[in-house]
């Protein structure tokens, strides 16, 4: 059974860097897959960062692409989310998730149970 | 605000069928596949409907999707307690080099 689990700060202060760590437990992230992060800020929709894969191919969504960096560790099967200069407005729920390739379509199919990530002084 | 237009909130009563609207354009619904995602309180977002209207396995024929246009459609027969949740779709958008584009996330009460 494929588990993620993220881990990382809860609290961060304005214009530091957010860090987190996803751990990928029943799957080899080497082995195939792209493997995202997506964030719910408080009272709104699901908002996708990016997505990595074990090669380090990687893409960003366009409004957070000059803060975001996305990176592999197959030696410690997990990936990582560095998110730098932050304000309040990148407080959310951080998810992380297995990108599957299904039919014609991309599906996020395993996901985290999420961290919340609260940015204040 | 979010690429993909859904209404914030729904509601049905037992038994009811409910219908959850997302509305796109062409570079993302009008051009590529529909996916929906349940997210019950507490948990993280659950794959629901992937492909406009496919089930993945052990998510009951009550929920069904379709695609028509530059719009998507969530419906659920035989509405029950349990679905009271957010609903989110989600698709791919051309213009932005085929990035991930999700709706705002529809809450549904059972009332």
């Amino acid at each position: 059974q494929v588990q993620l689990q993220e881990s990382g700060p809860g609290l961060v202060k304005p214009s530091e860097t957010l860090s987190l760590t996803c751990e990928v437990s029943g799957y080899s992230i080497s082995s195939a897959f792209h493997w995202g992060w997506i964030r719910q800020p408080p009272g709104r929709g699901l908002e996708w960062i990016g997505s990595v894969h074990h090669s380090g191919s990687t893409y960003y969504s366009p409004s957070l692409k000059t803060r975001v960096t996305l990176s592999p560790d197959t030696s410690k099967n997990h990936f990582s989310l560095k998110l730098t200069s932050v304000t309040a407005a990148d407080t959310a729920v951080y998810y992380c998730a297995r990108v599957s390739q299904v039919g014609a379509t991309r599906v996020f199919d395993y996901w985290g149970q999420g961290t919340l990530v609260t940015v204040s002084s | 605000q979010s690429v993909l237009t859904q209404p914030p909130s729904a509601s049905g009563t037992p038994g009811q069928r409910v219908t959850i609207s997302c509305s796109g354009s062409s570079s993302n619904i009008g051009s590529n596949a529909v996916n929906w995602y349940q997210k019950l309180p507490g948990t993280a977002p659950k794959l629901l409907i992937y492909s406009n209207n496919q089930r993945p396995s052990g998510v009951p024929d009550r929920f069904s999707g379709s695609r028509s246009g530059t719009s998507a459609s969530l419906a659920i027969s035989g509405l029950q307690s349990e679905d009271e949740a957010d609903y989110h779709c989600a698709t791919w958008d051309d213009s932005l080099n085929g990035h991930v584009v999700f709706g705002g996330g529809t809450k549904l009460t059972v009332l």
